[in-house]
């Protein structure tokens, strides 16, 4: 099963942006990348997720590189709210979870 | 936000009890999960189901069952509690539809004595 690894932690300051990469060498043509998060006290959220192609919505970004042995989630603005820990996933999107494998994640602290 | 709720928040209980965890879901998704957390360790999949009365194990299933009698409903049991399932535990689901995201619950709390 293809893994996934992270920096333990990161820091930030508050409004700048924030680059938390993910390397995936053993990733198959099939596998989409998968980013959530997971705030204190509460269950993880997604926040986007991408094959190929860079992707972008309200949350984040997302980059891709070419190979797709790597990617990065970027945060245009850290907020203290965006204090969280990041995970990197990969899964086959029209199948089930059952294969993915949630490693500890990035822990992002935000200087104000 | 997914119609997703865990029951109970928070147990304590004591070495060798039976613990049920329940997992409801609004949403009628065909797929539902159970993870725990512990500090170091991320989130591992304990069981998952994949419809009524399909389910399936995940990495750290020992000392785990699980059922799923209607697709609302996905019930986490410890036969015989030990202090080493001391945990959150999260259930999650999902429709595997085109962006196969993940919905979780907020956690249920167990506390082994």
């Amino acid at each position: 099963d293809a893994k996934t690894t992270q920096p333990n932690s990161m820091e930030s300051n508050e409004e700048e942006p924030v680059h938390l990469p993910c390397n995936h060498s053993t990733i198959s043509g099939t596998d989409y990348i998968h980013w959530y998060r997971q705030l204190p006290s509460q269950g993880p959220e997604y926040v986007i997720h991408g094959l190929t192609s860079n992707v972008n919505n309200r949350m984040a970004s997302l980059a891709i590189a070419e190979d797709r042995k790597s990617s990065t989630l970027i945060l245009h603005r850290a907020t203290l709210r965006d204090a969280a820990v990041y995970y990197c996933i990969l899964s086959i999107v029209k199948t089930s979870y059952d294969k993915v494998i949630f490693g500890p994640g990035t822990s992002l602290s935000v200087i104000p | 936000d997914a119609g997703i709720t865990q029951s109970p928040r928070h147990k304590v209980t004591e070495t060798g009890t039976p613990v049920t965890l329940r997992c409801h879901q609004t949403e009628n998704h065909r797929y539902m999960y159970w993870y725990r957390q512990d500090p170091g360790h991320g989130l591992r999949l304990i069981h998952y189901s994949y419809g009524v009365k399909d389910t399936d194990k995940g990495e750290v299933s020992d000392g785990y069952s699980v059922s799923r009698s209607k697709t609302e409903d996905f019930l986490l049991t410890l036969e015989s509690a030990t202090s080493s399932q001391t945990s959150v535990y999260f259930c999650a689901i999902t429709n595997s539809g085109e962006t196969g995201e993940l919905f979780f619950g907020e956690g249920s709390r167990l506390t082994v004595l």
